[in-house]
C-alpha cells in the first residue's frame, strides 16, 4: 500500500518566515509533485521531480523553491512566506513503472500565514 | 478559459438518486482521463479511469466523449458514503506526460 506522508498537517507562520514542507514516499516512487488547493481554483502544480536532484516548474512556481536530495523525499520552500501563501498544500507521488499516471497524495498541510 | 471545467455544485440528493457529473476539458490531445475523489478535508483519491469506450465500477459509470472533449461520471443508487467532491482530471500531454490537470471539483451531498 503507497504511504505518502506530510511532515505537518497544519503550521501557522508569520509573513517573511521561511517555511519547509517536507513530503515523503516509501514505494520507490520516480515522480513527486506539489500542489496548492484553493476553494474555487482546484489543485495547481507548483513544482514537480521526475528523479533524484531533478526538477521542473509548474504552473504557480513564483515564490515557491524545491529539494529533492533523495528519491523517497521532496521538499517544497516559502522562502519569505506571505499571506497569499496560505492555503492547503499537497504532495503527491506516481510512478511510471507501477500505475503509470495515478497520483498517490499525502494528508495535506494547512499552512495559514499571519 | 480554464483547462479542465465542472460544475462546481452543491449537488444535494437523496439516497438511492442517480446523479450525473459532468466535465469538460480544452485541449483535443489529451490521452489520459480520470475521476478523484476527495472526502472533506482529506487527500485526492483515483476514484477511476475513464476510458474510450466507457467503463463501470460497481454503482459508478464513466464516460468520455472525444469530439466534445467531455467527461462523465453517473453514480446510481447513491449512498451517504458518496457524499465527497468529485475531481475531474485529464493527462493534457501538452506538457511533460507525469504531469496531471485536476478540475476545481464537483461536491456531492446524499441526504438521507
Amino acid at each position: 500500500d503507497v504511504k505518502v506522508t506530510q511532515s505537518s498537517r497544519y503550521l501557522v507562520k508569520r509573513t517573511g518566515e521561511k517555511v519547509f514542507l517536507e513530503c515523503v514516499q516509501d514505494m520507490d516512487h520516480e515522480n513527486m509533485f506539489w500542489y496548492r488547493q484553493d476553494p474555487g481554483l482546484g489543485l495547481r502544480l507548483i513544482y514537480f521531480s521526475y528523479d533524484v536532484k531533478m526538477k521542473e516548474k509548474g504552473d504557480i512556481p513564483e515564490g515557491y523553491s524545491v529539494s529533492r536530495e533523495k528519491k523517497e523525499r521532496f521538499s517544497l520552500i516559502l522562502e519569505s512566506a506571505s499571506t497569499n501563501q496560505t492555503s492547503m498544500y499537497l504532495c503527491a507521488s506516481s510512478s511510471p513503472r507501477r500505475g503509470g499516471e495515478t497520483q498517490y497524495f499525502g494528508p495535506g498541510t494547512r499552512l495559514l500565514v499571519l | 478559459r480554464k483547462e479542465v471545467e465542472q460544475d462546481p455544485g452543491p449537488f444535494n440528493v437523496p439516497e438511492g438518486a442517480t446523479v450525473a457529473f459532468n466535465c469538460t476539458y480544452s485541449n483535443s490531445a489529451s490521452q489520459s482521463f480520470f475521476w478523484y475523489r476527495q472526502d472533506c478535508r482529506k487527500e485526492p483519491k483515483l476514484l477511476m479511469s475513464v476510458y474510450s469506450s466507457g467503463n463501470e465500477d460497481g454503482r459508478f459509470t464513466a464516460q468520455l466523449n472525444r469530439a466534445s472533449q467531455y467527461i462523465s461520471l453517473l453514480i446510481r443508487d447513491s449512498k451517504l458514503s458518496d457524499s465527497a467532491t468529485y475531481l475531474c482530471v485529464v493527462n493534457p500531454t501538452s506538457g511533460s506526460a507525469r504531469q496531471l490537470t485536476f478540475g476545481s471539483g464537483t461536491q456531492l451531498t446524499v441526504l438521507p
